[in-house]
């Protein structure tokens, strides 16, 4: 069974740093992953998706990458702002198409 | 906006009452599916639909119904609602249920808050 673990559960760092934030899986054997952001009372927002084949995608300040022989994705943050406060969540599609989330890592930037 | 809207975003219920949540969408999504998110549990498909007229199980479907008599919209049933069932509920849609293609991202919903006492 695929199991998404991402540690820590909670991160809080200040105005302008660069961060990563880590997702780990037990199953190589994946499709693809996805990093969605979650907002207090919201739904999830897909920011980036990574195929197996693929090793990084980047959209503005995001960039995450994928090592599937590990079984690691990060995603990297730079120059984060007190908007980037969220709850961000990994999610990988296994070999019976199925979706597995991480439980996410809940992110607070200070001004 | 197109997007997925789902009703009520509050509920509260008592133990063995039934309520629907309503979940539509407008953007011709064949895939539909209906998500639990709990503290320390992460999301759990409940039901997914791959078309109007078809629905099955995901990895905790117990306790909910669903019916999809349309493209636009995929209610979920509680007939019997339980404490166990206090959740944030969420839906998500996507253009078809190939999981494996990157331009079939889920659209979600903003939730649907629901706690059974």
């Amino acid at each position: 069974k695929q199991e998404v673990t991402q540690i820590p559960a909670a991160l809080s760092v200040p105005e302008g740093e660069n961060l990563v934030l880590n997702c780990s899986f037990t199953d190589s054997a994946i499709y693809n992953l996805q990093w969605f952001r979650q907002d207090p009372g919201k739904g999830l927002t897909s920011l980036l998706l990574i195929q197996s084949s693929q090793r990084e995608q980047t959209s503005g300040r995001l960039n995450a990458s994928l090592d599937k022989s590990s079984g690691r994705s990060t995603l990297y943050i730079a120059a984060s702002q007190p908007g980037d406060s969220a709850t961000y969540l990994c999610a990988v599609t296994g070999a019976n198409s199925k979706l597995t989330f991480g439980k996410g890592i809940t992110l607070s930037v200070r001004p | 906006n197109a997007g997925v809207t789902q009703t009520p975003k509050f509920q509260v219920l008592k133990t063995g009452q039934s309520m629907t949540l309503q979940c539509a969408q407008d953007m011709n999504h064949e895939y539909m599916s209906w998500y639990r998110q709990d503290p320390g549990m992460g999301l759990r498909l409940i039901h997914y639909s791959v078309g109007a007229g078809i629905t099955d199980q995901g990895e905790v479907p117990n306790g909910y119904n669903v019916s999809r008599s349309t493209t636009e919209d995929f209610p979920l049933r509680l007939l019997s609602a339980a404490p166990s069932q206090t959740s944030v509920y969420f839906c998500a849609s996507s253009l078809t249920g190939n999981r494996l293609s990157g331009a079939n991202v889920l659209t979600f919903g903003a939730g649907s808050r629901l706690t059974v006492l």
